[in-house]
């Protein structure tokens, strides 16, 4: 039972361009929401989160938008660069101690 | 002046064996973790220490054992192990329990033979 799903393995963006990578959730306990962004041997780094009271936050060229309603929230990487590539992660918590993590979509940024 | 280090990096064993990873922070962070990252790439969390305390404790074989000497260390040792054993075993830490972003490690890779 994956209640947090990234259904995009992979995302391949031209450099410039946007990259929009997607993440649905099936518990509506959750509100806070959390994006990692992983490079091959490392681990996961913070990239952005967001809490449930708001729809959008922002942190230069990375934009977190949460549609609660609709029980999805999307990563906005502009303009998308080569070092952005790497797996992103996104990450929900209801405030029970523990984030759930979804499977990662490798995003692949072309010069 | 690394934030979370793990030892170590790669560990290959045979089943049956004995073994502990490593995990100490130095941010100063009240609240760490273990997470295992399987072959299908799902990042889940096994066990949370806040303050030294055990605060989540996920289904996990009784084999695995975390031990928090104290809030800068958060051990894993894991006796008997097999071969699903294998898996990158990520520590990480947070400020706090909640809504807190989280500084992982940089993984150790478990390789059980």
């Amino acid at each position: 039972d994956q209640q947090v799903k990234q259904n995009s393995p992979s995302l391949s963006v031209q450099e410039g361009r946007i990259s929009i990578l997607n993440c649905d959730y099936t518990n509506s306990m959750f509100d806070y929401f959390l994006w990692y962004k992983k490079y091959p041997a490392e681990g996961p780094t913070f990239l952005i989160s967001i809490s449930s009271i708001k729809d959008k936050n922002e942190d230069g060229r990375f934009t977190v938008f949460l549609n609660k309603s609709a029980k999805h929230l999307s990563l906005h990487i502009v303009p998308s660069q080569p070092g952005d590539s790497a797996v992103y992660f996104c990450a929900a918590s209801g405030r029970t101690y523990k984030y759930i993590f979804g499977t990662g979509t490798r995003l692949k940024v072309l010069a | 002046d690394t934030a979370v280090s793990q030892t170590p990096k790669y560990l290959v064993t045979q089943m049956g064996n004995d073994k502990s990873i490593k995990c100490e922070q130095n941010l100063g962070h009240d609240t760490m973790y273990w997470y295992k990252q399987d072959s299908k790439k799902f990042l889940k969390i096994m066990f949370s220490y806040n303050n030294k305390e055990l605060i989540i404790n996920e289904t996990v074989p009784n084999r695995f054992s975390p031990k928090s000497p104290d809030k800068a260390h958060l051990n894993l040792h894991i006796n008997s192990l097999e071969l699903g054993d294998s898996a990158v075993y990520f520590c990480a830490s947070s400020q706090g329990p909640i809504t807190y972003e989280q500084y992982f490690g940089p993984g150790t890779r478990l390789t059980v033979t």
